[in-house]
């Protein structure tokens, strides 16, 4: 059963323009959730995060959205740069296990034309 | 500071031969993590290790196994190579509870033929 899910395997956009990744989870005891980029051939590197107790988080060009009544969270790129084009896996934790282990989505696949 | 290093990045098992993925890390990171991501998947957690000589088991680990004797080092062994561990390999470390200090390594990408 996926915990974590990204329904979107693509999107494109227009540069300049603004890119929106959604993901929505089913387990209620997640509590943290963070955005991972990755490019082909190398590992996912860490992008921005929100801690369930927030409803918004912004770094730049990118902000998170959280939606716990909806268990949706969102990823807002502005304005969308070709450098962005990269696969984004949303990812969830929770505290109380212990272990601070991510259970991730399958991803979704942004291009950003130029 | 190198970050995470895994090694080889690429290679070809026989259905049944062994091998040894190894990763290794210099920033010290307490917390230590193996997964696995097959084609348009997310990543799923095989093994982690909250410190030198402990392990435990993730989501995925039937068919693998971990030891941590060192900080530095974190191994994933398989034994017997299926079809079905055909998949992209990536190591991660991270800072304690930290999660967002989650750092992957460049992956070792494993075809079992």
């Amino acid at each position: 059963d996926q915990q974590v899910k990204q329904n979107s395997p693509s999107l494109s956009v227009q540069e300049g323009r603004i890119s929106i990744l959604n993901c929505d989870y089913t387990n209620s005891m997640f509590d943290y959730f963070l955005w991972y980029k990755k490019y082909p051939a190398e590992g996912p590197t860490f992008l921005i995060s929100i801690s369930s107790i927030k409803d918004k988080n912004e770094d730049g060009r990118f902000t998170v959205f959280l939606n716990k009544s909806a268990k949706h969270l969102s990823l807002h790129i502005v304005p969308s740069q070709p450098g962005d084009s990269a696969v984004y896996f949303c990812a969830a934790s929770y505290s109380g296990a212990g272990s601070y282990q991510l259970t991730f989505g399958k991803g979704t696949k942004l291009s950003v034309i130029p | 500071n190198a970050g995470v290093t895994q090694t080889p990045k690429f290679r070809i098992l026989k259905i049944g031969q062994s091998m040894t993925l190894q990763c290794t890390q210099d920033m010290n990171h307490n917390y230590m993590y193996w997964y696995r991501q097959d084609p348009g998947m997310g990543l799923k957690l095989i093994y982690y290790s909250v410190g030198a000589g402990i392990t435990d088991k993730g989501e995925v680990p039937n068919g693998y196994n971990v030891s941590r004797s060192t900080t530095e080092d974190f191994p994933l062994r398989l034994e017997l190579a299926a079809p079905s561990q055909t998949s992209v390999y990536f190591c991660a470390s991270q800072v304690g509870g930290a999660v967002d200090t989650q750092y992957f390594g460049p992956g070792t990408r494993l075809t079992v033929l």
